[in-house]
């Protein structure tokens, strides 16, 4: 079956630009993550998805960071005013009934 | 806060023998442990977990060894090969289930023909 899809794979914006990076997780996961990796760097939790609310969003920087998941299945992760400190590669993982997380290739963010 | 590392950045290990990647945990209370591999342009793809009520477990090709006494995670590959050439991370979480991963910063394992 389809794994994790996120799309754009690549997106350059200016700085103070609104962006919106999409996330299609694998059919029946209940659960989605969104991380950041910087450059040689793990990747770094921001946000949790159960169905449809945010189970736990303590990993979002500041309040111009903000996802949303209204049907419970596709996600999207907006960032408001962006900053070239937000330059970073943003991954989606999801995951069904064994928890483990399975990762999307990623969207590469830009910010000039 | 609490964090994982790994002791080294970078292992080169010569086509067909074995590797061993190490990793410590801080957090006492982690309780699920995962190893991820990950090539360059792409997500971190799932290898092998364990859970702390397990000390060794078997995959293809891969063993992950837990040892909760000095908080410390090991990813062996028996007979290494070029595709394995990736940046190994090491993850945990706790709670009881997989939400929060906390990720170490990785490993570059390079084989040499």
């Amino acid at each position: 079956g389809a794994g994790v899809s996120q799309t754009p794979s690549n997106k350059v914006t200016e700085k103070g630009k609104y962006v919106e990076l999409r996330c299609d997780p694998i059919s029946g996961h209940t659960a989605l993550y969104w991380y950041r990796q910087s450059l040689g760097q793990g990747p770094e939790f921001l946000i949790y998805f159960q169905g449809t609310g945010a189970a736990d969003d303590s990993g979002l920087p500041n309040d111009r960071f903000f996802a949303v998941r209204p049907e419970g299945s596709v996600s999207t992760l907006k960032i408001q005013r962006t900053e070239r400190g937000d330059s970073a590669v943003y991954l989606c993982a999801s995951s069904g009934q064994t928890d483990t997380q399975y990762f999307g290739p990623g969207t590469r963010l830009t910010v000039l | 806060g609490e964090s994982v590392g790994l002791h080294l950045p970078t292992l080169s290990v010569q086509e067909g023998d074995n590797s061993i990647i190490n990793c410590a945990y801080s957090n006492s209370a982690s309780d699920y442990f995962i190893w991820y591999k990950q090539e360059s342009g792409k997500g971190p793809q799932f290898i092998i977990d364990i859970r702390s009520n397990m000390d060794k477990r078997q995959g293809q090709r891969v063993t992950v060894l837990l040892n909760k006494t000095v908080k410390h995670l090991s990813l062996q590959i028996a007979a290494t090969q070029p595709g394995d050439s990736a940046v190994y991370f090491c993850a945990e979480t706790f709670g009881g289930s997989a939400r929060q991963l906390t990720f170490g910063s990785g490993t570059q394992l390079t084989v040499l023909p």
